[in-house]
Parts: structure tokens; C-alpha cells; sequence
């Protein structure tokens, strides 16, 4: 089992739209958990850490379940700057860190 | 952006060749990553090196050796290497190796083997 999963899309929304991303992981015993956005033939950039009370930055909310092992990224008023591949990461221990295959979204004029 | 810097950008070799890549951070980080990513897989960790001593290696071939001459500086030394191991390789930067710390990615360096 992956230790990681997301869906890989592609989701095609349309300005203006709300999108949510989720992401599953395995190991109970992960410490942090991370969003990082990509864009194509770039490297990655820190979008938001996720606490566990959630969290907010403009128009971009996460929120982490815990019992259920999800973390999701919801995206409100998509621009088209926002079209990227969103990656959800989860800190399993010091070095442990854990990168899903990413989550490709396309907002569309 | 010129907080973690790679080069070359792009790199083609033969499978005979010798090459390093390098990477150079200037966040005041302690802690440097090697990562592979290749199409259509997540990102995989390589090597960490904290305070200057690697303290990971996820059986990685020997084929890639990691040099770690200070807390700035990284490089990734490739010697006959294979057509699978073509991909883009990012170099990140953290405070420390903790749950906590975010790591900062550099632009990558592409590698195509050949």
C-alpha cells in the first residue's frame, strides 16, 4: 500500500469555482503534514502547512483527519494562476517524509 | 527565487560518463536532501544530510554517491548510470530534520542518461 494517495485528476474547473483535493495516508504514526504545489517543469513550492485544527491562508483552506488518515485542500475562487499539480506530503518520523504523486488541476477561463 | 540554487539546470550523459550534480542553499539551513522524481511517481528521498552527516540513504545505488562538504553545500556524483535512472533531481533545504520543518526545493537539475 502506497504510503501516500491521491487522486491524480486531472480536475478541470472553471474560474471562479471551488475545488477540494483530498489525500489518504497510511501511517498512523505520522507527525506533519504538508500541501506543495508544482508546476510543470518546476520544482516544488510549500503551499500550506495543515495542522489539526485546520487551517486557512486566503483562499485556500486544509483540514487533517486524523481518525479517518486524510487531509484535504480546498481552493475557493480558482484563478488561473492556481493550475498546477498539488501535492499532499506527510512527516512520518525525522527524515521520513512522504510525497504523494500529486493532483493536477486545470482552471479554465 | 535564489534561496536553493542547482545546477547544471539540464544534463545529458552516457551511461560511461562521470558527472556531479551540485546544490548550494543560502537560507541558513542545516539540513540537505537529494531527491528523484521521476514521470508519474512520487517524489523519492535519496540522501539527508544533517549538520554536514548523512543520516539517511534509502537504498539508493552505489552508483550515486552523495558529498557533503559543508552545511551550504551539496553535491551528487553519477558514474555509469543506467536509462532508468533519467529523471529530474531536486536538491531541498531544511532548519533540521524534524516533522516540523518545511524543506525548500531547488529548480532541479534533468537528467537525461543515454
Amino acid at each position: 500500500r502506497k504510503e501516500v494517495e491521491q487522486d491524480p485528476g486531472p480536475f478541470n474547473v472553471p474560474e471562479g469555482a471551488t475545488v477540494a483535493f483530498n489525500c489518504t495516508y497510511s501511517n498512523s504514526a505520522s507527525q506533519s503534514f504538508f500541501w506543495y504545489r508544482q508546476d510543470c517543469r518546476k520544482e516544488p513550492k510549500l503551499l500550506m502547512s495543515v495542522y489539526s485544527s485546520g487551517n486557512e491562508d486566503g483562499r485556500f483552506t486544509a483540514q487533517l483527519n486524523r481518525a479517518s488518515q486524510y487531509i484535504s485542500l480546498l481552493i475557493r475562487d480558482s484563478k488561473l494562476s492556481d493550475s498546477a499539480t498539488y501535492l499532499c506530503v506527510v512527516n512520518v518520523g525525522a527524515n521520513n517524509l512522504f510525497f504523494g504523486t500529486g493532483t493536477r488541476l486545470t482552471v479554465i477561463p | 527565487e535564489t534561496g536553493v540554487t542547482q545546477t547544471p539546470r539540464h544534463l545529458v550523459m552516457g551511461m560511461t560518463n562521470k558527472k556531479s550534480l551540485k546544490c548550494e542553499q543560502h537560507l541558513g539551513h542545516n539540513a540537505m536532501y537529494w531527491y528523484k522524481q521521476s514521470a508519474k511517481k512520487p517524489l523519492e528521498l535519496m540522501f539527508v544530510y544533517n549538520f554536514k552527516e548523512q543520516t539517511e540513504n534509502n537504498s539508493v545505488p552505489s552508483r550515486f554517491s552523495p558529498e557533503c562538504p559543508n552545511s551550504s553545500h551539496l553535491f551528487l556524483h553519477l558514474h555509469t548510470l543506467q536509462p532508468e535512472d533519467s529523471a529530474l533531481y531536486l536538491c531541498a533545504s531544511s532548519h533540521l530534520t524534524g516533522p516540523s520543518y518545511e524543506q525548500y526545493f531547488g529548480p532541479g537539475t534533468r537528467l537525461t542518461v543515454t
